[in-house]
């Protein structure tokens, strides 16, 4: 069993949506969330981390964390073309590792 | 600000050759590590190192060989490839070991080995 799953999509929204992704995780044990932004041909970068259950707000992103169910959450509001991109998921139990979701890929339509 | 730069960008080996991907970073990060990049597999750790000198396992090490003379540069090398080793190799290195120090990619390296 992976330690991550994600959904791989594809997903499609029209500009303007609210676009959920989301990913489960199988380990309790697991204490830090990130999601990363990957655009085609590039490398991931660090979207927003969290260690706590609930949710973090930054700009149009929320990332929410419920640790009973192990599932974790990216929100994007007011969706734009830009955004277009493949989202990961990490976790992490001591910071020492960082175990990735395999990536939705998202296309916001303008 | 170049941040994480690996070379090549592309690169097509024959089996059994052996070759390195180059990683150097300029933010004077403690942290460095090589992922593989796969479709259906998502990222995976080859091999890490906290500094200098040290170097350890990650979850898919086998096939490749890394060293740490310097803070700056983190090479991978592949012995012998394999078709199996046809992937796009992320280097990535982050201030220190910590969930909430953030690790930063390089743009990847894209290898097929046929």
């Amino acid at each position: 069993q992976k330690e991550v799953e994600q959904d791989p999509g594809p997903l499609s929204v029209p500009e303007g949506a609210i676009v959920s992704l989301n990913c489960t995780y199988s380990n309790s044990a697991f204490q830090y969330f990130m999601w990363y932004r990957q655009y085609s041909r590039k490398g991931p970068e660090l979207l927003m981390y969290t260690y706590s259950s609930g949710n973090k707000e930054d700009g149009r992103f929320t990332a929410q964390v419920d640790k009973s169910s192990k599932y974790i959450s990216l929100f994007i509001r007011d969706s734009q073309p830009s955004d277009s991109a493949t989202y990961l998921c990490a976790i992490s139990n001591t910071g020492n590792q960082f175990y990735f979701g395999t990536g939705t890929s998202l296309t916001v339509i303008p | 600000n170049a941040g994480v730069t690996q070379t090549p960008k592309f690169q097509v080996l024959k089996t059994g050759q052996s070759m390195t991907l180059q990683c150097a970073q300029d933010m004077n990060h403690e942290y460095m590590s090589w992922y593989r990049q796969d479709p259906g597999m998502g990222l995976r750790l080859i091999h890490y190192s906290v500094g200098a000198g040290i170097t350890d396992q990650g979850e898919v090490p086998n096939g490749y060989n890394v060293s740490r003379s310097t803070t700056e540069d983190f090479p991978l090398r592949l012995l012998s490839a394999a078709p199996s080793q046809t992937s796009v190799y992320f280097c990535a290195s982050s201030f220190r070991l910590s969930y909430n120090s953030p690790l930063h990619f390089g743009n990847g390296t894209r290898l097929t080995v046929t």
